[in-house]
């Protein structure tokens, strides 16, 4: 089966620095990566995600990079700010079957004001 | 509305119990989904109905229970749960399956 490995496990930034997150997978079929951000007491909101046939995709200050050679894809995030403070799990799944998805272990990411 | 809604937000019960949890979506999402997240760690996927019809069981023990009244409505009936099952339940939907959108939770204490 699939295996998602994320790092770092927690990533501490001032405010206005970029923050990186990588995730590698081991499945060379899997063709749909997500991203998710769980804030304390909620569950996890999907923030951008990225499938296959792309390489790079873009919302604001969010951004998804995918090599499909290497099997590995980061989420960054530019321009941090104290509410990107939070849990983000990436994951990986194969065609249309995204509540089968794989996910990573977690990256808690700390914004200092 | 693009809310998942996950009733009660918390739940503390006795290994004797059965309660359950409520979930419902007005999104029109065809897929629908039950999580466990234990703490520090990501979702682990339970149950998934599709269409209303149970489409995936990940070997979930019989003492939870999954229901799909209809295709806005989820349940998970909850039955002689052990202190070990004390976990967030998340509950989700899609569209096209490829999407998830989650709800806030019911944080679950089993004593």
């Amino acid at each position: 089966g699939e295996n998602v490995e994320q790092h770092p496990s927690t990533l501490s930034v001032q405010e206005g620095d970029s923050a990186v997150i990588k995730c590698t997978y081991s499945d060379s079929a899997s063709n749909y990566f997500p991203w998710y951000k769980q804030e304390l007491g909620k569950g996890p909101q999907l923030i951008i995600d990225i499938r296959s046939n792309v390489g790079e995709k873009k919302d604001q200050r969010i951004a998804v990079t995918l090599n499909k050679t290497a099997k590995h894809f980061s989420l960054h995030i530019t321009e941090t700010q104290p509410e990107d403070s939070a849990v983000y799990f990436c994951a990986a799944t194969f065609n249309t079957n995204a509540g089968k998805s794989t996910f990573g272990d977690g990256t808690t990411l700390t914004v200092k004001p | 509305d693009t809310e998942v809604t996950q009733t009660p937000k918390h739940l503390v019960m006795g290994m004797t119990n059965k309660k359950s949890l409520k979930c419902e979506q007005h999104m029109g999402h065809r897929a629908m989904y039950w999580y466990k997240q234990k703490a520090k760690k990501p979702p682990e996927l339970m149950f998934v109905y599709s269409y209303e019809k149970l489409s995936i069981n990940e070997s979930v023990p019989s003492r939870f229970s999954p229901e799909c009244p209809n295709s806005s409505l989820l349940n998970l009936h909850l039955h002689a749960l052990q202190p070990e099952d004390s976990a967030l339940y998340l509950c989700a939907s899609s569209q096209d399956s490829w999407k998830l959108f989650f709800g806030s939770g019911t944080q679950l204490s089993v004593l």
